[in-house]
């Protein structure tokens, strides 16, 4: 089986820009996290997505959005970077999001801005 | 409010050594507990959970953890270290939220170890 799959793997971005990124989970997840991944703050979850429905958020400003196709793949978009947006961005997909669910992380997309 | 946290930045064990990287939590029921790592430039991989049952929980790579209610620890463990064990490990704490369960995850702790 296939393990989660992120696109693009790096990227470079100007302050203001927007960008998207892209997650694949695992064939038959339908739960998919995503997870911004700082020196400084550690991970911080960003929200979750499930069949195509926000299920929960985390504590980010509005810049930060996503959305979830009828297939499970998950997209987030963050719009007019801010330096402080460099960051790895992982995202993870579990079945259902269930409380004994192993979450399974991609590898990340690795974005910096400038 | 659930949290966990990982007292130490940054464990360093000589190879063969037993290594211990600590974990502890806070969170109203049932604790569901995780491990996982990271290498550099890669994702999180899962190690181990603890969901109910015997205390000691066994996991990949030879890791085990011992769950402690009364002193609210998950601790990892493994009895004999290898090198390439070095890499950034993470305690997570599963709790509900808005129907599904989200996982809160520790600093992260540096795992380092000397040849």
């Amino acid at each position: 089986k296939a393990g989660v799959t992120q696109t693009p793997r790096y990227l470079i971005k100007t302050r203001g820009q927007q960008v998207t990124l892209s997650c694949s989970p695992i064939s038959g997840h339908r739960s998919v996290s995503w997870y911004q991944q700082t020196p400084g703050q550690g991970l911080q979850f960003l929200f979750e997505y499930f069949s195509e429905t926000q299920r929960n958020k985390g504590n980010f400003p509005g810049r930060f959005s996503g959305r979830q196709f009828s297939n499970s793949r998950s997209e987030m978009n963050v719009s007019t970077l801010e330096l402080g947006d460099s960051a790895l961005y992982l995202c993870a997909s579990s079945l259902m999001g269930g409380k004994e669910e192993t979450q399974y992380f991609g590898p990340g997309t690795r974005l910096l801005v400038l | 409010a659930q949290s966990v946290a990982q007292p130490e930045d940054q464990v360093n064990v000589a190879e063969g050594n037993p290594l211990t990287v600590k974990c502890t939590y806070s969170v109203s029921g049932n604790p569901y507990l995780f491990w996982y790592v990271q290498y550099p430039n890669r994702g999180l991989q899962f190690l181990l959970k603890y969901i109910t049952g015997d205390n000691l929980v066994k996991g990949s790579y030879g890791f085990e953890a011992e769950f402690n209610k009364s002193q609210t620890s998950f601790h990892l463990k493994k009895p004999s270290a290898l090198v390439s064990d070095s890499a950034l490990y993470f305690c997570a704490v599963s709790f509900a939220s808005g129907g599904s369960y989200i996982p809160t995850f520790g600093r992260g702790t540096s795992l380092i170890v000397h040849p």
